[in-house]
């Protein structure tokens, strides 16, 4: 089954500084994808960057950059040059490639718990 | 290119009441997921639909849930008798699924209080 951690519950962050949100992740499967979501306080989900297992290359998307560190099974995103229109909740989630084969189950993503962000000015 | 469109978006009802909530998905797309999110948590799986089909369903939370998505556009999720415990924001994705990892776009959620 695929498992997400995030240990960081919140994070106040200076504006203008870099950031990084922490997440690691455990599956038995070799194909997988993860994903990182902002969700402000309005409630909805915003997809940010997606990293492919096989990817030899850190994703990198704007401001965001996911450090993927394969053998640590580490997923972490980094905001570069923090906004005010960062703060909100961050969730990393994944998904196995193929679940019917690695006993993972469903298509769904499993997510993890998620990191209040807040920037201060 | 509209995005995920949910409704209602807020919902209260009595206990013991049926509610019913509809998706609409990104127009291409070909795959539509629903998810549950309880307050400190993130969104959990509940079921999803590839075109008609519905390709899992073991994950909704018990009988009282269903869901359909009967021309392969629009999906909708019912709850039956609705409990204080079904309190939450229900989450719909959709995302165009070619192999492997697809990537899923959210709406904005229907939050639910049952009373």
């Amino acid at each position: 089954a695929q498992k997400i951690t995030q240990t960081q519950p919140g994070m106040f962050v200076q504006e203008k500084e870099a950031v990084t949100l922490d997440c690691t992740y455990d599956t038995s499967d070799q194909s997988y994808g993860l994903f990182w979501y902002k969700q402000p306080s309005s409630g909805e989900m915003i997809f940010l960057i997606y990293q492919g297992s096989y990817d030899e290359q850190n994703a990198t998307e704007g401001r965001y950059s996911l450090n993927f560190q394969k053998a640590r099974k580490s997923a972490n995103l980094v905001i570069s040059a923090s906004q005010l229109g960062d703060s909100a909740m961050y969730f990393c989630a994944m998904r196995d490639a193929y679940p019917m084969y690695s006993g993972g189950g469903a298509d769904g993503l499993t997510f993890g718990k998620g990191t209040h962000l807040i920037i201060q000015p | 290119d509209t995005g995920v469109s949910q409704d209602p978006r807020h919902k209260i009802t009595k206990r013991g009441q049926n509610v019913t909530f509809r998706c609409d998905p990104i127009s291409e797309h070909n795959r539509l997921y629903w998810y549950r999110q309880t307050l400190g948590q993130g969104p959990e799986f509940l079921t999803y639909f590839q075109n008609e089909a519905q390709l899992e369903k073991s994950r909704l939370l018990s009988d009282r849930f269903s869901a359909e998505r009967p021309k392969g556009s629009f999906s909708t999720l019912e709850i039956q008798r609705t409990e204080q415990g079904d309190s939450a924001m229900y989450l719909c994705a959709s995302s165009f699924w070619r192999r492997e990892v697809d990537t899923q776009y959210f709406g904005p959620g229907t939050r639910l209080t049952v009373l």
